[in-house]
């Protein structure tokens, strides 16, 4: 899982209350990502990042709300606005953007009730 | 939307044999990458192939590109219990930014002992 932590590896919340998941790197990478995964299925982009202060929505962004106040974080928002916020969550960084391999967190499964 | 495809969605193999699973795009790319998830747990990259190579070996692990079938093969050799994984293709689309990777669904590879 690289030099990329995401916390906490399981999370629980109540329908309507917002939850921020946490995205940790020190691979001195530029830019991150966090995907959705559901059951039996692949990856899909959330939203991602290619230098500080910048972000950009990806596939799913609706719902969802991130911030990259720093180079080294990438924290995500999953608000009450998000229809069904139950998954898996992968957080990835890249060296930057171009012809690079991303590596991945170990991933935190939200269960929302 | 999905972008790859892969073929078969689950492979069942004897240890020592070989697995070939398969991934077809739809647009045309920049790279396409493999990646290995074990259950539960976060992407591990395996390879990265530009359009404008043909195959590449890295250990037992060799992939193939066929840029005009929109088409690559990930080829597993003398495979071992600890194989045991999904795999996924995933793709940077030509034009776009280098951040956009898309996933395909994956194959469930299992190996046994």
């Amino acid at each position: 899982d690289g030099g990329i932590t995401q916390s906490p590896k399981y999370l629980f919340r109540k329908e309507g209350q917002n939850v921020t998941l946490s995205c940790e790197q020190n691979l001195n990478h530029d830019a991150m990502y966090w995907y959705r995964q559901d059951p039996g299925q692949g990856l899909r982009l959330i939203y991602y990042s290619q230098i500080v202060n910048d972000f950009q929505k990806g596939d799913i962004a609706e719902g969802y709300s991130v911030s990259r106040e720093k180079k080294e974080s990438f924290p995500l928002t999953v608000t009450s606005a998000q229809k069904n916020p139950t998954a898996f969550y992968l957080c990835a960084s890249s060296p930057r953007t171009g012809n690079y391999e991303q590596y991945f967190g170990p991933g935190t499964r939200l269960t929302v009730t | 939307s999905q972008q790859g495809e892969e073929d078969p969605q689950a492979l069942s193999i004897q240890e020592g044999e070989n697995a070939t699973m398969n991934c077809s795009y739809k647009t045309s790319i920049n790279n396409l990458q493999w990646y290995r998830q074990n259950s539960g747990r976060g992407l591990v990259h395996l390879i990265l192939i530009r359009s404008n190579e043909r195959e590449k070996h890295s250990g037992r692990l060799r992939v193939t590109l066929d840029t005009s079938k929109k088409s690559s093969s990930l080829l597993i050799t003398a495979s071992r219990a600890a194989d045991t994984a999904s795999y996924f293709c995933a793709t940077v689309p030509l034009g776009t930014s280098g951040s956009r990777l898309t996933f395909g669904e994956g194959t469930q590879l299992t190996v046994n002992p």
